[in-house]
């Protein structure tokens, strides 16, 4: 089945203890990028990646690492999380830019306390 | 930079009635989607309209796409309480590689 997973699905952390978030996708797809969705503000792109090596930032990178080593998975990486960085992340894959349907993984709660 | 409104942003609405989403952008773009988010769960592609003038439908739902008016709406027709949902159109943002800037998202609810 095609489709795009990311681990944990939830997550309740502390102030600055480090934490990744991955996320695979089995398609073959070259472009995969990471939102966050909070209420009232819909979601927003945090960091992308058009392939392997090949990363940039988003609308929202403060606060974000990401590494795209193997074309599957895109591991979203806080070094140091917030409280403010308490959402609900997407990663999303499509097949090669963004301006192809983009789809979605299951969705990862973090807390941060 | 790109602004994408939604309104409503809450809709309340009966089994059986019509209803319009609207959805517009502020620069220009030659797509658009519509995504359907249930409470808890991922986002599900519902339209993509690649095109001026471009209509698509599924089931009650119907999307069109004016690029000139720079407005998409999203047609509910004969509302059943299996289409409460959330609901978001997104536009590629030029930035980002082409990534995604979403509305707010509409939160429908469908009463019986």
């Amino acid at each position: 089945e095609a489709q795009v997973t990311q681990n944990p699905r939830y997550l309740i952390t502390v102030t600055g203890k480090k934490l990744t978030v991955t996320c695979s996708q089995n398609m073959n797809h070259e472009y995969m990028s990471w939102y966050r969705q909070d209420p009232g503000l819909g979601l927003r792109q945090i960091y992308y990646s058009m392939n392997v090596e090949v990363t940039d930032k988003g609308d929202v990178p403060e606060g974000y690492k990401v590494s795209r080593k193997e074309k599957r998975n895109f591991p979203l990486i806080l070094e140091s999380p917030s409280p403010n960085q308490t959402s609900l992340y997407f990663c999303a894959s499509s097949p090669r830019t963004g301006r192809y349907e983009q789809y979605f993984g299951p969705g990862t709660r973090l807390t941060v306390t | 930079e790109l602004k994408v409104e939604q309104n409503p942003l809450f809709l309340s609405m009966q089994e059986g009635k019509n209803y319009t989403i609207y959805c517009n952008y502020s620069t220009t773009s030659d797509r658009l989607y519509w995504y359907r988010q249930d409470p808890g769960k991922s986002l599900e592609s519902l339209f993509v309209l690649l095109s001026n003038g471009a209509v698509k439908q599924e089931g009650r739902l119907m999307a069109s796409l004016d690029t000139k008016a720079r407005l998409s709406t999203l047609h509910i027709t004969a509302a059943v309480h299996d289409l409460s949902a959330t609901y978001f159109c997104a536009v590629n943002s030029g930035g980002g590689a082409d990534g995604l800037t979403f509305g707010k998202g509409t939160h429908l609810i469908i009463q019986p």
